[in-house]
């Protein structure tokens, strides 16, 4: 069964560096998204991704935060300058269908990435 | 905006006992619904979704929900729980249209031998 790749599964950075998450979505799918999940919180969404756009973010998504689909299989989430309460896990999912109403999000293990 | 609630925090059972997980939603409008669990160590996976239609779902490993629109409520079922179903579970909320799943905090089920 296809399954949603990402890449580091863990990611130590000092503050003020930029890191790139990367992620591989199920091959034919069209929709792409990232959430986060900070220790004992809940998963918040950040950014959903449709035909090299953004189609919707949260308030959360400021302009640190960017993604990319750079070619064919990878979309990445880029954060220009980590801070410490960026330390959480970063979860990519994807999805196939443009009809949201029937649509069904697939989610990757998950990069941890610790801000010091 | 929409939020979910997940009442039960904690959840420890024996194995046969039968499980009941409470989520609550608050919208206004029409959503969509799903189950998600965690096993140890490894990554969200779908356990059971709510579009439309039968109010009555059933999903992988014998587990069922049942949305009750008057309540606002999705709450998750399994009549006989195993030990490999120790993991954390979360509910989860999709309005019609949107893209953003909004998750509840999840329950930790630790089932015992």
């Amino acid at each position: 069964e296809p399954e949603v790749t990402q890449t580091p599964s863990h990611q130590v950075t000092q503050m003020g560096q930029e890191v790139i998450l990367r992620c591989v979505p199920i091959s034919n799918h069209l929709y792409f998204y990232w959430y986060r999940q900070i220790l004992g919180q809940k998963v918040e969404f950040l950014v959903s991704f449709y035909n090299n756009e953004i189609s919707e973010k949260s308030e959360i998504f400021d302009d640190q935060f960017s993604v990319e689909r750079p070619d064919g299989s990878n979309f990445t989430l880029k954060i220009r300058s980590t801070k410490l309460e960026d330390s959480a896990m970063y979860f990519c999912a994807s999805s196939a269908a443009v009809d949201a109403s029937t649509d069904t999000q697939y989610f990757g293990p998950g990069t941890r990435l610790t801000v010091l | 905006a929409q939020s979910v609630s997940q009442h039960n925090h904690h959840v420890i059972l024996s194995e046969a006992a039968s499980l009941e997980l409470g989520c609550n939603y608050s919208y206004g409008g029409t959503v969509n619904l799903f189950w998600y669990v965690q096993y140890p160590g490894q990554h969200l996976q779908l356990l059971l979704k709510y579009f439309s239609g039968d109010p009555l779902v059933k999903g992988i490993k014998g587990f069922e929900a049942e949305f009750i629109k008057s309540k606002f409520s999705f709450n998750l079922r399994k009549p006989s729980v195993q030990w490999s179903d120790t993991a954390e579970y979360f509910c989860a909320v999709l309005p019609t249209g949107r893209r953003a799943l909004t998750f509840g905090s999840g329950t930790r089920l630790q089932v015992q031998p």
